[in-house]
């Protein structure tokens, strides 16, 4: 079966600090990735996405920036925090789709409750 | 564009007593369709989804929805509830070629559950 992994579980990092947030997908080969905030009271952000190593599309235009070194590991990270990035991070996986067909069903980690003081 | 919407922001309900969540999508051709949950600090669990076949559907925690296509909609329902559903629940269809990567959520509903 398939197991997903986010580490730290909780962060609280000053203002122009420096961000690595991990994700690890067990259990499947050549997943899709993604990377979602959550700010308070708010609904889920799609900020990255991958179909492979070295293929990362953003979403939205900020602060943060991903990277997937390995095949099922994606990292997320900052090279100064703002205040508004505060939240909470989910890392979530899907099987990849087949050509022509719709998005399946994604399965999300345990979440990165971030803090920027 | 595909679009879901979850009309109740904050439902409160009695233990025991039966739950109904709404989700209304947007969408040209038959959907797929995902229930998730969200317990407070905790990351989604999918509760139950709908591609294809029977429109009702089974899911984990005694949970049920039902995909009508006339109206739209894919509501969740559980007929009993317990204190352990206090949780946030978010709808999302999947979107198709070639945005089939992505799932369009909901701003999801929060169940308080009251003894």
């Amino acid at each position: 079966s398939q197991t997903i992994h986010q580490w730290p579980a909780t962060l609280v990092q000053p203002v122009g600090s420096p961000l690595s947030l991990e994700c690890t997908v067990e259990g499947t080969s050549n997943p899709n990735l993604y990377w979602y905030r959550q700010a308070a009271g708010r609904g889920l952000q799609l900020l990255f996405y991958s179909v492979g190593i070295g293929q990362i599309s953003s979403e939205v235009p900020q602060n943060l920036s991903a990277s997937r070194p390995q095949d099922r590991q994606f990292i997320l990270s900052s090279k100064k925090l703002l205040l508004s990035d505060s939240g909470f991070y989910l890392c979530a996986w899907s099987f990849l789709p087949t050509s022509g067909s719709v998005a399946d069903t994604q399965y999300f980690g345990p979440g990165t409750r971030l803090t920027v003081l | 564009a595909q679009s879901v919407t979850q009309p109740d922001i904050h439902i409160t309900v009695s233990e025991g007593a039966s739950l109904e969540l709404r989700c209304n999508y947007s969408y040209g051709a038959t959907p797929y369709l995902f229930w998730y949950v969200q317990s407070p600090g905790q990351g989604l669990q999918l509760l139950l989804k709908y591609f294809s076949g029977d429109t009702l559907v089974q899911g984990i925690k005694g949970f049920e929805a039902e995909f009508k296509r006339s109206q739209s909609s894919f509501n969740l329902r559980k007929p009993s509830v317990h204190w352990s559903d206090a949780a946030e629940y978010f709808c999302a269809v999947g979107l198709p070629f070639p945005n089939d990567y992505k799932l369009s959520f909901g701003a999801g509903t929060t169940v308080t559950v009251r003894a």
